[in-house]
């Protein structure tokens, strides 16, 4: 079975220009999370949908984050204008509803805005 | 005060040792309790879920002490593979939201 399927594996860009992050759950999995993690620190939850609603998106920074899960597949997170202190690993996930609690990362994308 | 804490280590353990971490929660209302194992530039994959009665899987326990709101997580036999970071991870009741710790690092020496 395929995992979660992430691109690019690696970005980097300077402030002030856009990015998007590209996201493939593992099939069946109607649960998706966006995470992003600094140096030294655990994931922080970002957004989380059920198929194609975002059910939780309170710690988005919806000033300059977006995102969206087109058909309650594939996921995308854009950030525009990107900033130094956006620089982390953005780490996908998803679970499907028979096993909520086990959460399936993938490989993540690590940005460096310079 | 962060939600969940962990010591962030490292951990130096010769192989063979007996190592054992602790994670505090602040949320009485977590009902939800987990370990996951991140190695370097990876992704953080589940180790185990951590239950009440306390669970073990070969050289791996995880307790929880809802009392005194922590959960442990103890590595018989430290493997060199074991060299990892460890992080612990809550849920609140009737949430889907997971908080994880910032992760404790493990070095096992030959």
């Amino acid at each position: 079975e395929a995992g979660v399927v992430q691109s690019p594996r690696y970005k980097i860009i300077e402030k002030k220009q856009p990015v998007a992050f590209w996201c493939n759950p593992i099939s069946g999995h109607n649960t998706l999370y966006w995470y992003r993690q600094n140096l030294g620190q655990g994931p922080e939850l970002l957004i989380r949908y059920e198929n194609e609603e975002a059910v939780d998106d309170s710690q988005l920074p919806k000033d300059r984050f977006s995102a969206e899960r087109l058909k309650g597949v594939d996921s995308t997170l854009k950030i525009q204008p990107a900033e130094l202190g956006d620089s982390a690993v953005y780490l996908c996930a998803s679970s499907s509803f028979r096993s909520v609690n086990e959460q399936f990362f993938g490989p993540g994308t690590r940005l460096t805005v310079l | 005060r962060k939600e969940v804490e962990q010591d962030p280590g490292p951990f130096n353990v010769p192989e063979g040792a007996t190592v054992a971490f602790n994670c505090t929660y602040s949320n009485s209302a977590s009902q939800s309790f987990f370990w996951y194992r991140q190695d370097c530039r990876k992704e953080p994959k589940l180790l185990m879920s951590v239950y009440s009665s306390g669970n073990e899987d070969g050289r791996f326990t995880a307790q929880l002490n809802r009392a005194s709101q922590y959960i442990s997580l103890l590595i018989r036999d430290s493997k060199l593979s074991d060299s990892a970071t460890y992080l612990c991870a809550v849920k609140k009741t009737g949430g889907f939201k997971t908080i994880f710790g910032a992760g404790t690092r493990l070095f096992v020496k030959a």
